[in-house]
């Protein structure tokens, strides 16, 4: 089972910052969190992953709380092109754990 | 990122024959190697696990003997949907992981129906 609660969906206006939470109040110290996202009919992407600091890349933000029961994934200026589904994945077994998906959040982007 | 293809990207078959998906890592060895499968409007579901020269490890609830999983190189592994049938359609999608990286990467998914 997903060890994650994600909102179903959520829309962004464009050019606007995507903030998308995740809930992960049962993560264990050595779990990392990681997001992926998956545009309609394609694998998924991989966009960040972390496991207690913030980080950041060239696609988006992941804010960890200092608890670590939540983060949030930040798109700084939203596109269209990212409509997509995000899965916030807790990876169990450390950093050779397999995936387990979750539902996700439907984000939509929209002019 | 590293790249993943699939092939073939569609496939249709008649319920009964067997279909053949490939996978490979493009730019980089797969230690480890993944199957998922999606049906529409749902999540991913792993199917099964499998590190290259070793049998895959399947999740409960797959079978073993429709779900023919080889993986016998670095860069390849081939999921086998053998007598297939209309509920086995749906997308698949194989992830790869290796090369020291521990991040997956994911193929492009094969959307494979079943008539």
């Amino acid at each position: 089972d997903a060890k994650t609660t994600q909102p179903p969906s959520m829309d962004c206006a464009e050019g606007r910052a995507a903030n998308l939470p995740c809930n992960h109040s049962t993560i264990s110290g050595n779990e990392y969190v990681y997001w992926y996202r998956q545009i309609h009919s394609q694998g998924p992407q991989y966009i960040i992953h972390g496991l207690k600091n913030n980080e950041t890349n060239e696609m988006a933000s992941l804010i960890i709380t200092e608890d670590r029961k939540s983060s949030t994934l930040i798109l700084p200026h939203a596109t269209l092109r990212d409509t997509a589904v995000y899965y916030c994945i807790v990876r169990v077994g450390g950093s050779q754990g397999n995936l387990i998906f979750g539902k996700g959040t439907k984000l939509s982007v929209k002019p | 990122g590293a790249v993943v293809s699939q092939h073939p990207s569609r496939v249709i078959c008649k319920s009964g024959t067997s279909v053949k998906i490939e996978c490979r890592s493009l730019d980089f060895q797969a230690t480890t190697m993944f199957w998922y499968r999606q049906f529409p409007k749902k999540s991913l579901m792993l199917m099964a696990t499998s590190n290259e020269g070793s049998k895959a490890t399947y999740e409960q609830g797959v079978e073993k003997d429709k779900f023919l999983i080889n993986h016998a190189s670095l860069t390849l592994s081939t999921l086998t949907v053998t007598s297939a049938h209309p509920e086995d359609s749906s997308f698949y999608i194989c992830s790869a992981r290796g090369g020291g990286v521990n991040e997956q990467y994911f193929g492009p998914g094969t959307r494979l129906t079943v008539t």
